[in-house]
């Protein structure tokens, strides 16, 4: 079964405008990551968060992780039309560290 | 682009031929893994390698089988296509310690 389900499954928005995406997952874990998929091209990794860490930055991108609600989100700031993509999350678990589990993504679209 | 490559890109082919997909890697990573990307599904994995001749399984391996006799190349073999198999395939590789992955160009088949 799936770890990762993010929420919403879409999401639309105008350039400028900030996009905030959910994560919830089941089991305990030792990172969680994001990644984007830009249309007909494999993912491309965003940001990873480690299970001792709260928030992290890198850009315009912003993720929370709280684990003893098992979820993070990740804010785009500023979102232009480039960031047109699907957004997934990924989590390492805790018990098996070879391998990630990816959730169905978020579909991002925006206008300019 | 960590240096990862699939072929072929795109296949069409019958119920119950065999398929053999392979993904290339120059940078001798020893993580390897194989997706499949299906709407509704986000990624789930059909099977990981940790090493020259190590495999394991994923969460859809049934139908799939795997080599890998040297680092750089991992094979993924549907041994009797079905319609079901129909999907976008994508090859990942770990790099380090980080645990991120990265992903190859994907390849479209297409059973009927």
């Amino acid at each position: 079964s799936q770890q990762g389900e993010e929420d919403p499954q879409a999401l639309s928005i105008q350039e400028g405008e900030n996009a905030t995406m959910n994560c919830s997952y089941k089991t305990s874990i030792n990172n969680l990551q994001w990644y984007r998929q830009n249309s007909g091209r494999g993912l491309v990794h965003l940001i990873l968060i480690r299970s001792n860490e709260r928030e992290k930055h890198s850009g315009r991108l912003r993720v929370t992780l709280d684990t003893s609600k098992k979820s993070s989100s990740l804010l785009i700031t500023a979102s232009r039309a480039a960031d047109t993509a699907s957004y997934f999350c990924a989590t390492g678990s805790s018990y098996n560290t070879d391998k990630l589990i990816f959730g169905t993504g978020t579909r991002l679209q925006v206008f300019p | 682009d960590a240096g990862i490559t699939q072929s072929p890109r795109h296949k069409v082919t019958e119920t119950g031929t065999p398929v053999t997909l392979r993904c290339h890697q120059t940078e001798n990573h020893r993580y390897m893994y194989w997706y499949r990307q299906d709407p509704g599904h986000g990624l789930r994995l059909i099977h990981y390698s940790y090493g020259v001749k190590d495999t394991d399984k994923g969460e859809v391996s049934d139908g799939y089988s795997v080599s890998r006799s040297k680092t750089e190349d991992f094979l993924l073999t549907l041994e009797s296509a079905t319609s079901s198999q129909t999907s976008v395939y994508f090859c990942a590789i770990r790099t380090g310690e980080m645990e991120t992955q990265y992903f190859g160009p994907g390849t479209r088949l297409l059973v009927l």
